[in-house]
């Protein structure tokens, strides 16, 4: 079973305020990833690192950043919130050093913005 | 670009088999993965197919066909709690580019 944590699982906000989603993980995995999927859509790919102070954007245009500090935590901050940023937040984490590679998915944060 | 198509919705009844196929098309391809999503939940992986054919776990089967840019997810003895979307991804520059998924309906 994976050990990948996401808080919160569900947050209500005003347009305008500043927000951080959580995301740590227990597996010493070296890659993260931010995902953005809307309703009956697509993941789309936001954020990734290959380790500690690496990040770089994924192939969707986000307002969003992130950092990477430790290996076992993986933050997204929304400076100022809007309703155009609704959507779900999923975590995700892979060991390069297995032979697939696959993603272990965090149960997702969802964002809804008033 | 990346395109990766997969048939939006599919129906069928407990005890059936459903085929879902997706088809890519992306700049480089490290491999093809199959995850399930539940409703409200994260999704979880099913197969992983790197080489050409027909990769069989229990209940699912994957199948690869890299000429072609095809790979097909089997579910065989369907059950309701196979009610779920079907994700096909494809690892490309090793990040995992997804479909929009197959929403797969298990009648009675």
């Amino acid at each position: 079973e994976a050990d990948i944590y996401q808080t919160p699982r569900y947050l209500v906000i005003g347009t305008g305020k500043k927000i951080t989603l959580e995301c740590s993980q227990t597996m010493g995995h070296d890659k993260m990833y931010w995902y953005q999927q809307d309703p009956g859509m697509e993941l789309h790919l936001i954020h990734y690192s290959y380790g500690v102070n690496s990040t770089e954007k994924g192939d969707l245009s986000s307002e969003s950043t992130v950092s990477r500090i430790r290996t076992e935590h993986f933050p997204l901050t929304l400076e100022s919130a809007r309703p155009s940023h609704t959507s779900q937040y999923l975590c995700a984490s892979s060991d390069p050093r297995t032979s697939t590679g696959e993603l272990f998915f965090g149960e997702g944060s969802r964002l809804t913005v008033l | 670009g990346q395109n990766i198509d997969q048939p939006t919705e599919m129906t069928a009844t407990e005890g059936a088999i459903v085929q879902i196929n997706c088809t890519y098309q992306t700049s480089g391809f490290n491999g093809l993965f199959w995850y399930q999503q539940h409703a409200g939940e994260a999704p979880t992986f099913l197969s992983y197919n790197v080489l050409d054919g027909l990769e069989e776990k229990g209940r699912f089967s994957s199948f690869l066909s890299r000429s072609k840019g095809y790979s097909y997810l089997l579910l065989k003895e369907l059950q309701m709690k196979d009610s779920a979307s079907y994700l096909c991804a494809v690892n490309s520059w090793g990040k995992l580019q997804f479909g929009a998924g197959t929403q797969v309906v298990v009648t009675p």
